[in-house]
């Protein structure tokens, strides 16, 4: 079965320090692959998205992700993390089938 | 601000009982989706129209229909409700039908169902 997973629930990182969240599909081809982000109370907001092409894929805010066809993944990266990326981010996949597949999620908590 | 609106914000009800929640897509989209997050299923793909007819179905119960009205707003009716149902319900919008586009969302209506 189709399936995009988020293998971290909570990340909590030191401001200014790196960041990598996770993200896994599974599909029968690579399909379109999207990272979101949603601010309490708010809803998704697009942070970037892959379908081919180069591996690295840069988005809006500082984000980039990495695309790994042999790892089945895409990873979303930060290199220097503000107290405004406390979030919790989405990654989405869509097949063919017209249904878009969200992960569970992983909540950011940034500490100052 | 996304330029996707949905009303209500919030809405409390009972057990049993009906409701209807409303989306606005941006200005030009044709597209509309809607979505179900809860803590115990997470963000669920519910259904997408395009332009006034049904296009894509996810994981819809049958006591929940949809429907895209020519000025392309959109109703979301859930009957029978139950305390399950109690979620966040977002709409989003894109300009066409590829799955590649970027959807907008809403703000999302918050319903507790008693």
């Amino acid at each position: 079965a189709q399936s995009v997973t988020q293998p971290d629930i909570h990340i909590t990182v030191s401001e200014g320090a790196s960041l990598e969240l996770r993200c896994n599909y599974s599909y029968g081809a690579t399909p379109y692959l999207f990272w979101y982000v949603q601010s309490p109370g708010q809803g998704l907001q697009l942070l970037l998205k892959y379908f081919s092409g180069d591996t690295l894929v840069q988005g809006i805010k500082g984000f980039e992700a990495e695309f790994k066809r042999s790892q089945s993944s895409i990873n979303l990266r930060k290199p220097s993390v503000h107290w405004s990326d406390a979030a919790e981010y989405f990654c989405a996949g869509y097949s063919g089938t017209y249904k878009y597949l969200f992960g569970t999620g992983t909540r950011l908590k940034v500490l100052a | 601000d996304s330029g996707v609106t949905q009303t209500p914000k919030h809405l409390i009800t009972a057990t049993g009982q009906r409701v209807t929640l409303r989306c606005s897509p941006r200005s030009g989209d044709l597209s509309v989706y809607w979505y179900q997050q809860s803590l115990d299923q997470g963000l669920q793909f519910l259904i997408q129209y395009y332009n006034g007819e049904e296009r894509a179905k996810g994981n819809i119960l049958e006591r929940f229909s949809a429907q895209q009205f020519p000025d392309l707003h959109s109703e979301l009716n859930l009957s029978s409700l139950e305390l399950g149902d109690s979620a966040l319900y977002f709409c989003a919008s894109s300009p066409g039908t590829s799955g590649g586009a970027e959807q907008f969302f809403g703000p999302g209506t918050r319903l507790t169902v008693l």
